[in-house]
């Protein structure tokens, strides 16, 4: 079983600091990896994608990638209260199965005024 | 001009009915998946279709039963509905098996 593994949370920051989420996957040979964030009632909606080991910066976030650890994080710099959401982890499964795009079970992050 | 549409958008019926949902995406992609989301928030594969031809199909009882009539369309019909069906169903495409999924607005059934 191919598995996503994320820290439940609730992660609560103030507002302006960096939040940081992780996340874990179990198949060595994933290789599309992907942020998206729900708000509540709402549907998942795509905020970062990466491919290949190191850093990608877009705006305020910036996705991390170490395949070599099967770790996966996004860092939000300057939080804002508008950035209170559930934030999902999604790996492309590798090999016959790559059409499976797996979750993890999400992190919740509070940003406090 | 929404990419990924469903309908409806809540479903309320009771225990043994028959249910459709209807999906359509106007975006040209290729693949289209069902999820389910339960009440802790976890997202799970059904199906995927590629090209109106199924590539995954999870380990969903085979109540559940998709239909794709053509490449922008993925329903998702549940027979005998049970109270543990009840979970929002989101519909998703993607341009290739690669890329990254965009979501429809979901629906939200309830089995009462």
């Amino acid at each position: 079983q191919k598995e996503v593994e994320q820290n439940s949370g609730p992660l609560s920051v103030p507002e302006g600091a960096i939040a940081s989420l992780n996340c874990t996957y179990s198949d060595r040979g994933s290789q599309s990896f992907f942020w998206y964030r729900q708000y509540s009632g709402k549907s998942p909606e795509l905020i970062m994608s990466i491919y290949s080991n190191g850093d990608k910066e877009d705006g305020r976030f910036t996705a991390q990638l170490n395949k070599a650890s099967q770790y996966v994080s996004l860092l939000i710099r300057d939080s804002q209260p508008s950035d209170s959401a559930t934030y999902l982890c999604a790996v492309r499964s590798s090999g016959g199965s790559n059409y499976k795009l797996t979750f993890g079970k999400g992190t919740l992050l509070t940003v406090n005024p | 001009d929404t990419a990924v549409s469903q309908t409806p958008k809540y479903l309320v019926t009771q225990m043994g009915n028959d249910k459709s949902i209807k999906c359509e995406q106007n975006l040209g992609h290729d693949t289209m998946y069902w999820y389910k989301q339960d009440s802790k928030k976890f997202l799970k594969i059904m199906f995927s279709y590629n090209n109106k031809e199924l590539i995954i199909n999870e380990t969903v009882p085979n109540r559940f039963s998709p239909k794709s009539p053509d490449k922008a369309h993925l329903n998702l019909h549940i027979n005998s509905l049970e109270l543990g069906d009840s979970a929002v169903y989101f519909c998703a495409s993607s341009q290739t098996g690669y890329s990254p999924l965009h979501f429809g607005n979901g629906t939200r059934l309830t089995v009462t």
